[in-house]
């Protein structure tokens, strides 16, 4: 069966451009979670949708950052006015439920903003 | 403040060596302990998962130790291979949403022939 997949695998854009990064979770993995890895640093929680309910977006770092769910499916992370500081790889998982310990990664998008 | 610690930050060793990792931690809750590995490119993906009962965990040659007294983990890893080559993390869980996961920057590891 199909893993976890994001795209785009890259996207160079210029400073205060917006970005739309896309993911697919495994079909049935009613949990969804987005993360940021900047280059030497280890994974930052960013925003976590499980099922219907609210997402959780504790991590999200400023208001310039969004995502959403469409039911348990694709999630888009929207980043507007980006900054160089933005410039990470960005990586989504999913797993069964929120109660399921193994998160399947995608490949990430490594953003680079110019 | 919950942290997860991992040594050494990176690591060198010849094909066919054991080595490994460690992490430590000061996250509590605690409910989980993960490792994982990061091939240069690629998302992470699952070696072991530890409960607070568990102190070791195997996965073909890749062996995880727990000693949720001293909040220390160990990765070992057998008979190294080239594509072992890799960065290890280290995730404490302290249950519940993401936000409760702590994330150890990792241990780079290179093999070499």
């Amino acid at each position: 069966g199909a893993g976890v997949s994001q795209s785009p695998s890259n996207k160079v854009t210029e400073k205060g451009k917006d970005v739309e990064l896309r993911c697919d979770p495994i079909s049935g993995h009613t949990a969804l979670y987005w993360y940021r890895q900047r280059l030497g640093q280890g994974l930052e929680f960013l925003i976590y949708f499980q099922g219907n309910s609210a997402p959780d977006k504790s991590g999200l770092p400023s208001d310039r950052f969004s995502a959403e769910r469409t039911g348990e499916s694709v999630s888009t992370l929207t980043i507007q006015r980006t900054q160089q500081e933005d410039s990470a790889v960005y990586l989504c998982a999913s797993s069964l439920d929120s109660s399921e310990m193994r998160q399947y990664f995608g490949p990430g998008t490594r953003l680079t903003v110019l | 403040k919950n942290q997860v610690e991992q040594s050494p930050q990176s690591l060198i060793i010849l094909e066919g060596k054991n080595c490994t990792l460690q992490c430590n931690y000061t996250v509590s809750p605690f409910s989980n302990l993960r490792w994982y590995k990061q091939d240069t490119g690629r998302g992470p993906v699952s070696l072991t998962i530890m409960t607070f009962s568990e102190n070791t965990k195997s996965n073909g040659r890749y062996t995880a130790t727990l000693d949720a007294d001293t909040k220390q983990s160990s990765l070992h890893i057998t008979a190294s291979q080239l594509s072992d080559s890799a960065s290890y993390i280290c995730v404490v869980s302290s249950g519940g949403g993401a936000d409760g996961l702590t994330f150890g920057k990792g241990t780079h590891l290179i093999i070499q022939p």
